[in-house]
């Protein structure tokens, strides 16, 4: 069974802080990462993907990809209390037909004033 | 506006009932999937579809049935057989079975009376 795991959290910051959110997978040979965003109630909505190892940023948000490690994370600068939502990471599957995501439970992200 | 449609946004089922869940997208995307997610938990792949009058079973697809007569529609049948149907179900779509990240519609959430 492919996991994907994440802390729970919650975890706390305080606007302005950046907010390391960390997500370890299973399967090795994995290719394709994704990290979606979501508000209470709400459905999940794409924040970044990254395919390759290293740095990818898109305005405050940076996924970091270490495939050696099997570890993914967002690290979300001058964070704001807009941030706070559920941050999902997800794993793309190798093997089988199609693009099936595996998702991790979800780490908790509050922004105190 | 282009987007992924699902309706009703709010669903309640008797026991012994079937339901069925609308998903619809004007995307022209191949590829279709239903997740559901229960509380505090990730996204769970019950059925995925990459293209009409395919499909094939997820991880949790027991109690579930789907159909994708039309690219456009992929509805979804919570059966009687499905003992704890209460949860959020969410419908997503990519143009094809690459890489291509998954974007969702805005959830049905259902719920035993």
């Amino acid at each position: 069974q492919k996991e994907v795991e994440q802390n729970s959290g919650p975890l706390s910051v305080p606007e302005g802080a950046i907010a390391s959110l960390n997500c370890t997978y299973s399967d090795r040979g994995s290719q394709s990462f994704f990290w979606y965003r979501q508000y209470s109630g709400k459905s999940p909505e794409l924040i970044m993907f990254i395919y390759s190892n290293g740095d990818k940023e898109d305005g405050r948000f940076t996924a970091q990809l270490n495939k050696a490690s099997q570890y993914v994370s967002l690290l979300i600068r001058d964070s704001q209390p807009s941030d706070s939502a559920t941050y999902l990471c997800a794993v793309k599957e190798v093997t089988g037909g199609g693009n099936k995501l595996t998702f991790g439970t979800g780490t908790q992200l509050k922004v105190e004033l | 506006d282009g987007g992924i449609t699902q309706s009703p946004k709010y669903l309640f089922r008797k026991e012994g009932q079937n339901v069925t869940l609308s998903c619809e997208q004007n995307l022209n995307h191949d590829a279709m999937y239903w997740y559901r997610q229960d509380p505090g938990q990730g996204l769970r792949l019950i059925y995925y579809s990459q293209i009409v009058n395919d499909f094939q079973k997820g991880d949790i697809a027991e109690g579930y049935s789907v159909s994708r007569e039309k690219k456009e529609s992929f509805p979804l049948t919570v059966t009687s057989a499905q003992k704890n149907p209460t949860a959020f179900y969410l419908c997503a779509s990519t143009p094809d079975s690459s890489n291509q990240p998954q974007h969702f519609g805005d959830g049905t959430r259902l719920s035993i009376l």
